[in-house]
């Protein structure tokens, strides 16, 4: 059984910076594309960008680039999203998921409450 | 783009709810998904490719609709199945949503 278990809630200032975690199991985590999610409060769900693991190869939406980092740690099955300077826009809940074929997005994690404030 | 519309549903439990999304462009190769996201939790994968459901979602969920225009039919509705649902194309670049639809309990 494919699972994503999420890093846990963080409370943070603006302007700190902040990393936060995805472990995979059930499935070959470096053969699979991973991406994240943003859901900003009482809003609707973003795509923010996705790495295949295997070769590091990562693409990020255009309202992303440049905000944030994805990276992933194939000694561990685990994927990573960070911010270097956080911002108080920056609260939100943020999934992990599979993106088979950078397609769709078939598993999810539980999610990760970020609030900055 | 997609639309959603409305922003909200009313139905009662036992009834057929028929959900749209329309796409500013024709969505290639029907690359269209449905997803469902209840109070509290993550979304999980209805549909995808238009039409097929994925493992382990119950056979009342079907979605049709092919270039700009798709639906979402759940054709008797559960108490669980009151959420929101999400439309999202991956024919294009980048993977977009639609703002969702509530179906809610009337």
């Amino acid at each position: 059984e494919v699972q994503l278990v999420q890093s846990g809630a963080e409370v943070k200032k603006p302007g700190e910076s902040l990393k936060i975690s995805c472990k995979g199991s059930g499935y070959t985590f470096s053969t699979y594309w991973i991406g994240w999610v943003r859901q900003m409060p009482g809003e609707g769900l973003d795509w923010m960008g996705i790495i295949y693991p295997g070769d590091s190869n990562t693409i990020y939406s255009q309202s992303f680039q440049g905000q944030v980092t994805i990276s992933a740690d194939t000694s561990i099955n685990t994927a990573y999203l960070q911010w270097n300077s956080l911002k108080a826009s920056d609260t939100a809940m943020y999934y992990c998921v599979t993106q088979p074929g950078r397609a769709y997005f078939d598993h999810w994690g539980q999610g990760t409450l970020v609030t900055v404030s | 783009v997609l639309t959603q519309s409305p922003g909200t549903l009313s139905f009662s439990p036992g009834e057929r709810a028929t959900l749209s999304c329309r796409a500013s462009r024709s969505v290639g190769s029907n690359y269209l998904a449905w997803y469902q996201q209840r109070r509290g939790q993550a979304p999980r994968l209805l549909i995808y490719g238009a039409s097929n459901r994925a493992t382990g979602i119950p056979d009342r969920f079907s979605g049709s609709g092919s270039g700009t225009d798709f639906t979402l039919t759940i054709s008797r509705l559960e108490p669980e199945d009151f959420a929101v649902y999400y439309c999202q194309q991956y024919g294009s670049s980048p993977r977009t949503f639609g703002q969702g639809t509530k179906v809610e309990i009337k």
